[in-house]
C-alpha cells in the first residue's frame, strides 16, 4: 500500500529535549516536506527536499533541522524544542514532474512542548 | 508572493442543507494548481480535488461541487445535502506548477459543523 509514515503520532516533551520525527514513504517520490499545522494558519511549509542530499527551507524553518540521506525518509529534527513549536506536524511527499503539487500526506504527529 | 483566503472559519448548518467553502488566493503566476483537502476529527488529509489554472470548467463529483472561477481568483467547494459525516476541516491549497518548491500553500481551514 502507498503510503507516507510518521512516527511518534504523538509525543510529549521537555523544553529543551532534542528529539526526531521520522517520516518515511514507499513512493519513490523525489519530493518531499514537512508542514506544521496551527489553528487558524493552515498548514505551513516547514522544510522540504527534492531529491536526496538536497533540502531547502520553507516559511517557517526556524528551530527545525532536517536530513534526506535515503530518498524514502526524511526525519524532523529539533534540537532545542520550545513550546511554541507545540504544533500538528505533517510529513508529506510527492513526485517532482507529472501531477505537480499532489501531495500525499502522512498521518501527523501531535508534539506538545512544556 | 502566493496566498489563499478562506474567509469562514466556521460554519454551522443543519443535516442535508447544501452548503458552500469559499476560497479566494492570490498569485503572480499564470499557471497554477489549486486543491481542496477535508482533514475529519481523526486529523488526517485527505485529498478531494486538483484543479489546473487552465481548466475553468466546474466539477461535480457526487454531492461534492467546485467552482473555479479565474476572472475572480476563487475555487469554491459546494457540498449539497450535507451529511454528519461531512464535518471536518477543510484546505483549499495553491501550488505553483513548475516551482522548485513544488510547495503547497494552504489557507487557514474552515471548520465545518453538520448537525443531525
Amino acid at each position: 500500500e502507498a503510503q507516507v509514515t510518521q512516527n511518534p503520532r504523538y509525543l510529549i516533551t521537555v523544553t529543551g529535549k532534542k528529539l526526531t520525527v521520522t517520516c518515511s514513504q514507499n513512493m519513490n517520490h523525489e519530493y518531499m516536506s514537512w508542514y506544521r499545522q496551527d489553528p487558524g494558519l493552515g498548514l505551513r511549509q516547514i522544510y522540504y527536499s527534492m531529491n536526496v542530499e538536497v533540502t531547502d527551507k520553507g516559511d517557517v524553518p526556524e528551530g527545525y533541522k532536517v536530513s534526506r540521506k535515503e530518498k524514502r525518509n526524511f526525519p524532523l529534527i529539533l534540537e532545542s524544542p520550545s513550546p511554541n513549536q507545540t504544533s500538528l506536524y505533517f510529513c508529506a511527499s510527492s513526485l517532482l514532474s507529472g501531477r505537480a503539487g499532489e501531495q500525499y500526506f502522512g498521518p501527523g504527529t501531535r508534539l506538545t512542548v512544556t | 508572493a502566493q496566498k489563499v483566503t478562506q474567509a469562514q472559519t466556521e460554519i454551522s448548518v443543519v443535516e442535508k442543507e447544501d452548503v458552500t467553502l469559499d476560497c479566494v488566493y492570490e498569485t503572480r503566476d499564470t499557471t497554477y494548481y489549486l486543491f481542496w483537502y477535508k482533514q475529519p476529527p481523526s486529523g488526517e488529509l485527505v485529498f478531494l480535488i486538483r484543479r489546473n489554472s487552465f481548466d475553468e470548467q466546474n466539477e461535480i463529483s457526487g454531492r461534492y461541487s467546485w467552482n473555479f472561477q479565474k476572472s475572480t481568483s476563487s475555487f469554491n467547494f459546494t457540498i449539497t445535502a450535507s451529511q454528519v459525516v461531512d464535518s471536518a476541516v477543510y484546505f483549499c491549497a495553491l501550488s505553483r506548477v513548475n516551482n522548485a518548491g513544488n510547495m503547497l500553500t494552504f489557507g487557514g481551514g474552515t471548520r465545518l459543523m453538520v448537525k443531525p
